[in-house]
């Protein structure tokens, strides 16, 4: 069965606290895995995408990266406003789309 | 650019009655897509169009939930004989082409079924 499941549900992190938010796909064919932000009462916002095993992005102070398995979305020195839920999703081959539960991200100042 | 717009942002109704839900997505994207959130939940895949034909609706709930895109831009999602379980955000996204792009939510529309 296609799943998707992040770790940990929720994190608080002291401002410049580095630390990293796990996604776990078990999917029968991966086209895409994308990573969003998502803040109170509105819609997901889109960060990256990834389609193969070793590739990374970067954006300010979020990186993020893919293996075979899993994707991680690092986030270095974090400052208050990157507060937020954070969703992952994958693209099957059989184009289905599926999220995660996401990780709720709390930056204390 | 304007992004994704949808409309009502909050919409109650009584069990038992018909909404609609609308979607504007970002001019000249041809891939829309609906999702409904619950509370602490992802984003739960309803229905996926290119153009104006649904090329997947292997996630609506069942067939008291409809959607259309006549002219391959607005969409509508109909429910119909709502019951409290359909309270939920519903999520708008559309995707410059096919679904290998990244997708552009709308800010949701809130529906509460009493």
């Amino acid at each position: 069965e296609d799943q998707v499941t992040q770790s940990p549900e929720a994190l608080r992190l002291q401002e410049g606290e580095s630390s990293s938010l796990n996604c776990s796909y078990t999917v029968s064919g991966l086209r895409g895995l994308f990573w969003y932000r998502q803040d109170p009462g509105k819609g997901p916002e889109f960060l990256f995408t990834l389609y193969s095993a070793g590739e990374e992005k970067e954006k300010e102070r979020l990186k993020a990266t893919l293996t075979k398995k899993e994707s991680f979305l690092h986030i270095t020195a974090p400052k208050p406003e990157d507060s937020a839920t954070y969703l992952c999703a994958v693209r099957t081959t059989g184009n289905q789309f599926y999220f995660g539960t996401g990780t709720s991200l709390t930056v204390i100042p | 650019g304007a992004g994704v717009s949808q409309t009502p942002s909050n919409k109650v109704t009584e069990k038992g009655k018909y909404v609609e839900l609308r979607c504007d997505p970002i001019s000249g994207h041809t891939a829309l897509y609906w999702y409904r959130q619950s509370l602490g939940q992802g984003p739960e895949f309803l229905i996926y169009f290119q153009g104006t034909g649904a090329a997947d609706d292997s996630g609506l709930p069942n067939d008291r939930f409809f959607a259309v895109r006549p002219e391959g831009s607005v969409s509508t999602l109909k429910i119909q004989r709502t019951e409290r379980g359909d309270s939920a955000v519903y999520l708008c996204a559309s995707s410059p082409s096919g679904a290998a792009y990244e997708q552009y939510f709308g800010p949701g529309t809130r529906l509460t079924v009493t």
